[in-house]
């Protein structure tokens, strides 16, 4: 009963580092998805895959990238990173490309901290 | 962009007293989803609203779609301590999902 599981659950980097947040779903999910979550604003998509080789970008994208080799997988890479990226990240899967009624299944998240 | 706003962000409440939140967006969604969000783990889904009008009842919740399926409301009636969390709706159009600001909801008994 693994779900979606997220690592690390808590990071702090330095200002241009980079490293790459893990998301791994053992539910055969087509759909799969990286927020970030700050206070205030609620959850907002990074980038969303619908299968295998397929990625697209959401509401803030910027300094991030994303690859989706294995349906399972979907690790999310922070290039050069900075304060403004200091926030909890969140990966959620889903049954079905574009998931248009599907309920999202969430990670427990990843704390991100950059000096 | 902000494209689905909550209110109020913040409600704090006795233990029997009934309160309803709102999702308002200017926006036409295919679907809206309420989720709960307890501190350290991530969302859990509600409910999925999908018929504009449409209206669905779990227990002591009770969540209503808007006519234009560009709004939402969540009432809990006799609010429970366990029922304290962060509260979101959630739009669908298509593949992306737009989450609200969120309503952070304190029960008090």
């Amino acid at each position: 009963n693994a779900g979606v599981t997220q690592t690390p659950k808590f990071q702090v980097l330095k200002t241009g580092q980079s490293m790459t947040l893990q998301c791994a779903q053992d539910m055969n999910h087509e759909y799969m998805s990286w927020y970030r979550q700050d206070p205030g604003m609620g959850l907002r998509l990074i980038h969303y895959s619908v299968g295998a080789g397929i990625t697209d970008q959401g509401e803030v994208p910027n300094g991030y990238n994303v690859s989706r080799s294995t349906t399972e997988d979907f690790p999310l890479r922070l290039l050069s990173a900075a304060p403004s990226q200091t926030s909890v990240y969140f990966c959620a899967s889903s049954y079905g490309a574009g998931a248009n009624t599907g309920e999202l299944f969430f990670g427990e998240g990843s704390r991100l901290t950059v000096l | 962009t902000q494209l689905l706003e909550q209110s109020p962000q913040f409600l704090s409440i006795q233990e029997g007293e009934n309160l309803t939140v709102y999702c308002n967006s200017s926006s036409v969604f295919s679907s809206l989803q309420w989720y709960r969000q307890e501190p350290g783990e991530g969302p859990v889904l509600l409910v999925t609203v999908v018929t504009g009008g449409e209206v669905k009842k779990l227990k002591r919740l009770t969540f209503q779609f808007g006519d234009a399926r560009k709004d939402s409301s969540l009432h809990i009636t006799a609010a429970q301590p366990g029922d304290t969390g962060l509260y979101l709706c959630a739009g669908n159009t298509g593949n992306q999902f737009y989450f609200g600001t969120g309503t952070s909801l304190t029960v008090i008994p």
